[in-house]
């Protein structure tokens, strides 16, 4: 398996613009997990889905966020509109139902400017 | 929420040398992991160490559960062991591992 696969590595764009994160878990897993890693905070989980449904999203910092999981192997994370305060490293991961095999991906570095 | 914190939150070591770190969480959790972070901001699972003791080669964690504590013990220190070091628990069945800020080793060659 290829592991967790994020989309893209980096983005750098301009504020107000609209950002969206992509993740592809490991097959298998049934659950997925977003998180977001600043100095100031670090690792913060936004929001995670079990089976394709979202259970959790009180991480979300607001409505400017939001999350989807169209199917077990696709979830996206967007950004509208974004602001440069969003910029972070944002981080996908993803286990099975009992938390095992708790495997994060790359991470795609979001500046915004 | 669960808090947990990590000690030290800073280690320097010089190569060879041996480590410990500690994780301590303030409820009961049925899931306990360790990641290591490396200088190039991957996060690589090391243990799911809920309670009980394991080793993987120069590491090794344990859990006491009833104390609500955990180990990581780093043997031989390496330079390519720097990094950041985190503990992640989760409280039972609420689906949310929930991170340390972390302990950031530097290991000289």
């Amino acid at each position: 398996d290829a592991g967790v696969i994020q989309s893209p590595r980096h983005e750098v764009t301009e504020m107000g613009q609209e950002v969206t994160l992509r993740c592809k878990p490991i097959s298998g897993h049934n659950s997925l997990f977003w998180y977001r890693q600043t100095m100031m905070r670090g690792l913060e989980l936004l929001i995670y889905f079990n089976n394709n449904v979202p259970i959790d999203d009180s991480g979300m910092p607001e409505d400017r966020f939001s999350a989807k999981m169209p199917n077990a192997s696709f979830s996206t994370l967007k950004i509208q509109p974004s602001e440069p305060r969003d910029s972070a490293v944002y981080f996908c991961a993803s286990s099975t139902a009992s938390g095992y095999g708790y495997t994060f991906g790359s991470g795609t570095r979001l500046t915004v400017v | 929420g669960i808090q947990v914190e990590q000690s030290p939150p800073d280690l320097i070591l010089q190569e060879g040398a041996n480590s410990t770190l500690r994780c301590n969480f303030s409820d009961s959790v049925n899931n306990l992991q360790w990641f290591h972070q490396n200088p190039w901001g991957q996060l690589i699972n090391l243990f799911y160490i809920p309670s009980g003791t394991k080793q993987n080669g120069r590491l090794s964690a344990t859990t006491v559960a009833t104390e609500r504590y955990s180990l990581l013990y780093i043997s031989s220190s390496q330079t390519t062991d720097s990094g950041v070091y985190f503990c992640a628990v989760e409280r039972a069945n609420t689906g949310k591992l929930i991170f340390g800020q972390g302990t950031t080793l530097q290991v000289k060659p």
